[in-house]
């Protein structure tokens, strides 16, 4: 039982460079979302999907990209990573907007 | 804008001892509450749902309530035990026009001495 799975695990960029960060969910949950955790910030919600073929932006959105192609795949992209990109990222699935969220183990990433 | 808070930031306790800890938020249009368990390098795991015509959920050693009207919650953890050490997190499901946003606090971090 897998649940929702983030990879990877941990990355390190350098300022500039690209990625992306994939998220997989087997619970054929229509809602996905992307956070990213802070120090003394609390979560707070990047871009989320309500569904196949289509996203939205969340609280902070500048400088990251997503797609949902696929039902069970929630994809993150930095297309230039910064300094200030360096955080938790928490990926969660939902069978709807009022239902409990799961959550990833999350990626650490650092941008030096 | 709704803001979620958490007191205390830290706790600790020794083992065995009943524990409280508080969430707050400034806006009562809620859809529910929800308390999370994060341990240090891992995801969130949630631990009770309480909806917002809820005013408490139980389970097992947790007791979690919820007062809409002054906009707090409260985790109520009895007999503590080491593995309950953690950072606990508590989110409201907001109204959010098209979709509901899940807006969290920023935790208190929990250590049960043996």
């Amino acid at each position: 039982n897998a649940g929702v799975t983030q990879t990877p695990k941990f990355r390190v960029l350098k300022t500039g460079q690209s990625m992306t960060l994939l998220c997989a969910q087997d619970m054929n949950h229509e809602y996905m979302y992307w956070y990213r955790q802070d120090p003394g910030m609390g979560l707070r919600l990047i871009h989320y999907s309500v569904g196949e073929g289509t996203t939205a932006k969340g609280e902070v959105p500048d400088g990251y990209n997503v797609s949902r192609l696929k039902k069970q795949n929630f994809l993150l992209g930095l297309e230039s990573a910064a300094p200030s990109q360096t955080s938790v990222y928490f990926c969660a699935s939902s069978g709807s907007g009022k239902n409990i969220q799961y959550f990833g183990a999350g990626t650490r990433l650092s941008v030096l | 804008k709704q803001e979620v808070t958490q007191i205390p930031a830290a706790l600790s306790v020794p083992e065995g001892e009943n524990l409280v800890l508080n969430c707050s938020f400034t806006d009562s249009a809620i859809y529910n509450l929800q308390w999370f368990r994060q341990d240090p390098g891992k995801g969130l795991t949630s631990l009770l749902l309480i909806q917002s015509s809820q005013r408490e959920q139980t389970s097992g050693r947790l007791n979690a309530s919820l007062d809409k009207s002054s906009g707090r919650s409260t985790l109520y953890i009895a007999a503590s035990q080491p593995g309950d050490s953690a950072t606990y997190l508590c989110a409201v499901l907001h109204y959010g026009g098209a979709t509901n946003k899940l807006i969290f606090g920023t935790g208190t971090l929990l250590a049960v001495q043996p």
